[in-house]
C-alpha cells in the first residue's frame, strides 16, 4: 500500500534562514512524487515534481527537493526563506491515484 | 487557460438542505478528482473520474454524496441532505492523459449550519 508522512505538523523559522520540510513514502513500486503549496484560503499550487532522471528536482519560488530511495524520502529545502513562504506544504505520492501527506504549515517569523 | 474553475465559492446553508458543488476542469484533461479538507482529516480523495467515468468513489463518505460528470467539462458533487459534519472546502482537481501532475481548482468553503 501506498502511504505519505509528513513528519513535522508545524515548522517555525526565521526570515532568510534555511529550511527542511520532511517527507517520506512508502511504496513497494515506482512512484512519481509531488510537492505542492497552499496559501491561506487558496487552493494547492505545484511546486515541484519527481518522475525520474535527476534525484534532484528544481521547483518555483526557489525552493528543491531530492529524491532518496533508498530512504524512501522526498524532503523539501530552501536556503533562505521569505515571510512570503508562509503556507502549508503538502508531500503527495502518485500511483495510480494521489496520496497526500497530513501537510506542514511553515511559519516564517521577521 | 483559465484553469480549473469551481462554484461557488462559498456556500452556507442549513442542515437537511441538498448542496451542489461545481466544477469545469482545463480543457484536454481527462481525469476529474474530488478533494475534502478539513482540520481533523486533511486533504481526503472523494472520487476521481477517468474519461467521465467514475474509476474509484471509495472515498465518498456515505450515501448522502454524490459525484457526476456528464461530460467532458462538466462534474458536480451533490451532498443530499447535508450535515454539520460536510463543512469543509471542497476541492476539484483534473490531471490530463500521459501526465501524473494534476492541477487543482480555488475550491468550495461549505459552511452547514
Amino acid at each position: 500500500a501506498q502511504s505519505v508522512t509528513q513528519l513535522d505538523s508545524q515548522v517555525p523559522v526565521f526570515e532568510e534562514a534555511p529550511v527542511e520540510l520532511r517527507c517520506n513514502y512508502s511504496s513497494s513500486v515506482s512512484v512519481y512524487l509531488f510537492w505542492y503549496v497552499q496559501y491561506p484560503n487558496q487552493g494547492l499550487q505545484l511546486l515541484l515534481k519527481y518522475l525520474s532522471g535527476s534525484t534532484l528536482v528544481k521547483g518555483i519560488n526557489g525552493f528543491e527537493a531530492e529524491f532518496n530511495k533508498s530512504q524512501t524520502s522526498f524532503h523539501l529545502r530552501k536556503p533562505s526563506v521569505h515571510i512570503s513562504d508562509t503556507a502549508e506544504y503538502f508531500c503527495a505520492v502518485n500511483f495510480n491515484k494521489f496520496y497526500f501527506g497530513s501537510g506542514t504549515k511553515l511559519n516564517v517569523k521577521p | 487557460d483559465a484553469g480549473v474553475i469551481q462554484s461557488p465559492r462559498h456556500e452556507v446553508t442549513e442542515m437537511g438542505q441538498e448542496v451542489t458543488l461545481r466544477c469545469k476542469p482545463i480543457s484536454g484533461h481527462n481525469s476529474l478528482f474530488w478533494y475534502r479538507q478539513t482540520m481533523m482529516r486533511g486533504l481526503e480523495l472523494l472520487i476521481y473520474f477517468n474519461n467521465n467515468v467514475p474509476i474509484d468513489d471509495s472515498g465518498m463518505p456515505e450515501d448522502r454524496f454524490s459525484a457526476k460528470m456528464p461530460n467532458a467539462s462538466f462534474s458536480t458533487l451533490k451532498i443530499q441532505p447535508s450535515e454539520p459534519r460536510d463543512s469543509a472546502v471542497y476541492f476539484c482537481a483534473s490531471r490530463p492523459p500521459q501526465d501524473p501532475e494534476q492541477y487543482f481548482g480555488p475550491g468550495t468553503r461549505l459552511t452547514v449550519t
